[in-house]
């Protein structure tokens, strides 16, 4: 198993242009979640979804829209890039049996500038 | 206030002290409560999962929860270079829509010298 595939690890975008921040795990997790972590402030919770067809906002969605179409794909887009989306945004999934860990990507190191 | 708070450190041990975390948190809805490490460059990894209040033990790490205090810590024992990383705590509620929501502290580096 793969667990937790994002794509791309690294982008450098212009202040305006849009992307899509791919994510996939092929654990057939019900649960899929996008966090994002600024230096020194822990990881905030942007978008997350429970099943396909299904999504609800985090903590800090502005900005940025997600999708879930499949099980094993939750993707996140950014229309407008501004400045303060430099991040680095962790796609995690986790099952619906209480008790088990989410399972976190590697992470995409986004810089706007 | 913050619903997490975490001391960001950094915090900087000699090889084979005991090294102790903690977090604080706000919101009495949380229930489950796990310790991340996270190496540089890399996404978080559990060491820790506790529900409710208690303690668990996993090899050289010891996970203690107070709700009545609203208070969790994270001890390493004897602790090794291959421990230095991020440890991030994280919190999230029982059940309904705060299934699989995580809540984190802002983490602390520590780094452990031979």
């Amino acid at each position: 198993n793969a667990g937790v595939t994002q794509t791309p690890k690294f982008r450098i975008l212009k202040i305006g242009q849009s992307m899509t921040l791919q994510c996939a795990q092929d654990m057939n997790h019900n649960y899929m979640y996008w966090y994002r972590q600024d230096p020194g402030m822990g990881l905030k919770l942007i978008y997350y979804s429970v099943g396909a067809g299904i999504t609800d906002k985090g903590e800090v969605p502005n900005g940025y829209n997600v999708s879930r179409s499949t099980t094993e794909d939750f993707p996140l887009r950014l229309e407008l890039a501004a400045p303060s989306q430099t991040s680095v945004y962790f796609c995690a999934s986790i099952s619906n049996v209480v008790g088990t860990e989410a399972f976190f990507g590697q992470g995409t190191r986004l810089t706007v500038v | 206030q913050k619903e997490v708070e975490q001391d960001p450190g950094p915090l900087s041990v000699p090889e084979g002290a005991i090294v102790s975390l903690n977090c604080t948190y706000s919101n009495s809805a949380f229930q489950y409560f796990m310790w991340y490490r996270q190496y540089s460059r890399k996404g978080p990894e559990l060491l820790m999962y506790t529900y409710s209040s208690g303690n668990k033990e996993d090899g050289r790490f010891t996970a203690q929860v107070d709700k009545s205090s609203k208070y969790i810590s994270l001890f390493i024992r004897d602790s090794q270079p291959s421990d230095s990383a991020t440890y991030l705590c994280a919190m999230s509620g029982a059940g309904g829509t705060s299934y699989g929501k995580l809540t984190f502290g802002q983490g602390t580096i520590l780094t452990v010298h031979p």
